[in-house]
């Protein structure tokens, strides 16, 4: 039972450098995220979607865009890779909180260790 | 908006000593409340939840009870051990169509 799977597990870019992470969840769940943890900051909430084709800000959006085209998969990129974007990136899923009949809890992948020089 | 506060760390205590971290939470009606926990090169876990008023959620010796009245979903445990070290999260559900809200996380060292 995969859960939720983040690919990769450490990268290290250079500033003005692209990449992508992936998070991919095997659990129909609707709602997917993407956190960033920093120390002493806890978790801060990039962007978030409720359903496939659909996205939305959270707490820290900027400099990162995010994609779900199909249901199981979240994508954040990183168009232009700063030093201030170094952190442990977290790709979490639920069930929609409505839903009280099911567990609502979010299910987190085992984190992507992102480092830019 | 929906908040939860959780007292700031780091919390440092022997073995076998009592625990407790609080936790409050604002909100517009009964959200479920859980308290997540991080192992050290790991993602959160769920550790306990509840999901209404007066339910208690436990797990490996820890409880959390749902205080309506003082909007609180306080972390006990009667007796901590070195492998509770980690980093505890309190969380509520959110609401329509927004995602969970998370407390800034407490860590927590437990030495023998």
């Amino acid at each position: 039972n995969a859960g939720v799977t983040q690919t990769p597990k450490f990268r290290v870019l250079k500033t003005g450098q692209s990449m992508t992470l992936l998070c991919a969840q095997d659990m129909n769940h609707e709602y997917m995220y993407w956190y960033r943890q920093d120390p002493g900051m806890g978790l801060r909430l990039i962007h978030y979607s409720v359903g496939e084709g659909t996205t939305a800000k959270g707490e820290v959006p900027d400099g990162y865009n995010v994609s779900r085209l199909k249901k199981q998969n979240f994508l954040l990129g990183l168009e232009s890779a700063a030093p201030s974007q170094t952190s442990v990136y977290f790709c979490a899923s639920s069930y929609p909180p409505v839903w009280r009949a099911l567990n609502t809890e979010a299910f987190f992948g085992q984190g992507t260790r992102l480092t830019v020089v | 908006g929906n908040s939860v506060t959780q007292m700031e760390g780091p919390v440092t205590l022997s073995e076998e000593a009592f625990l407790t971290i609080n936790c409050t939470y604002t909100a517009t009606g009964y959200p479920s409340l859980f308290w997540y926990v991080q192992y050290p090169g790991e993602g959160l876990q769920l550790l306990l939840k509840a999901t209404k008023a007066d339910d208690k959620g436990s797990n490996k010796g820890f409880e959390a009870t749902y205080r309506k009245e003082t909007t609180s979903f306080h972390l006990e445990k009667g007796s901590v051990q070195v492998s509770d070290s980690a980093v505890y999260f309190c969380a509520q559900e959110g609401s329509g169509n927004t995602p969970l809200v998370f407390g800034k996380g407490t860590r927590l060292s437990v030495i023998a």
